[in-house]
């Protein structure tokens, strides 16, 4: 059963660009969440999306944004990028109603730098 | 605001020295407590779910526990190969899960 599927892996962009990320989730999986990784301030919450609605979306700034497509593949959009912004983000995929009650499928993650 | 703290932040141990991972919680409604190990470059790996105070369960040389402020996840006689980060994580009323930053493991052979 193959596993949760995230592109690109690395990328590098500059200040002021924008940057898509794609997360494929496991097979039959209708929930899919983002988190943003990074040293300072551990795993945080982007959003979720289950059968292509925004269930809930963390602490961030409108510059991040979402979204979830009819076979449940999720993209996640961050425009005008800032140095903070490095980060590996990681999207997850759930079988659970609720993603705060069950286990949690990630994939490798993407790692932006941003230069 | 839910909030989850693990200590230490890092821990060093002999192969074969016994040790425990805290993660301390403060997650309205408590609906699950998750543990997860990461290796470098990876994403997160489901270890446990823990629903319930009093409960305990157990994966090869991890056992983890549960209180109504705290998780512990026990490592019995560890080996070079359980170096990692473990993530705790409280799921609750919220419905975001809350992570703390996580117990990076090292064990030495």
């Amino acid at each position: 059963k193959a596993g949760v599927t995230q592109t690109p892996r690395y990328l590098i962009k500059t200040r002021g660009q924008q940057v898509t990320l794609s997360c494929s989730p496991i097979s039959g999986h209708r929930s899919v969440s983002w988190y943003q990784q990074t040293p300072g301030q551990g795993l945080q919450f982007l959003f979720e999306y289950f059968s292509e609605t925004q269930r809930n979306k963390g602490n961030f700034p409108g510059r991040f944004s979402g979204r979830q497509f009819s076979n449940s593949r999720s993209e996640m959009n961050v425009s005008t990028l800032e140095l903070g912004d490095s980060a590996l983000y990681l999207c997850a995929s759930s079988l659970a109603r609720e993603i705060n009650t069950g286990e949690l499928f990630f994939g490798e993650g993407s790692r932006l730098t941003v230069l | 605001e839910d909030q989850v703290t693990q200590s230490p932040e890092a821990l060093r141990l002999q192969e074969g020295e016994s040790s425990s991972l805290n993660c301390s919680y403060t997650v309205s409604g408590l609906r699950g407590l998750f543990w997860y190990r990461q290796d470098p470059g990876k994403g997160p790996e489901f270890l446990f779910t823990l629903y319930s105070a009093g409960e305990e369960k157990e994966k090869e040389r991890l056992k983890a526990t549960l209180t109504k402020k705290e998780s512990f996840l026990h490592i019995t006689a560890p080996k070079p190969e359980d170096s990692a980060t473990y993530l705790c994580a409280g799921g609750g009323g919220s419905y975001i899960p809350t992570f703390g930053r996580g117990t990076s493991l090292i064990v030495h052979p």
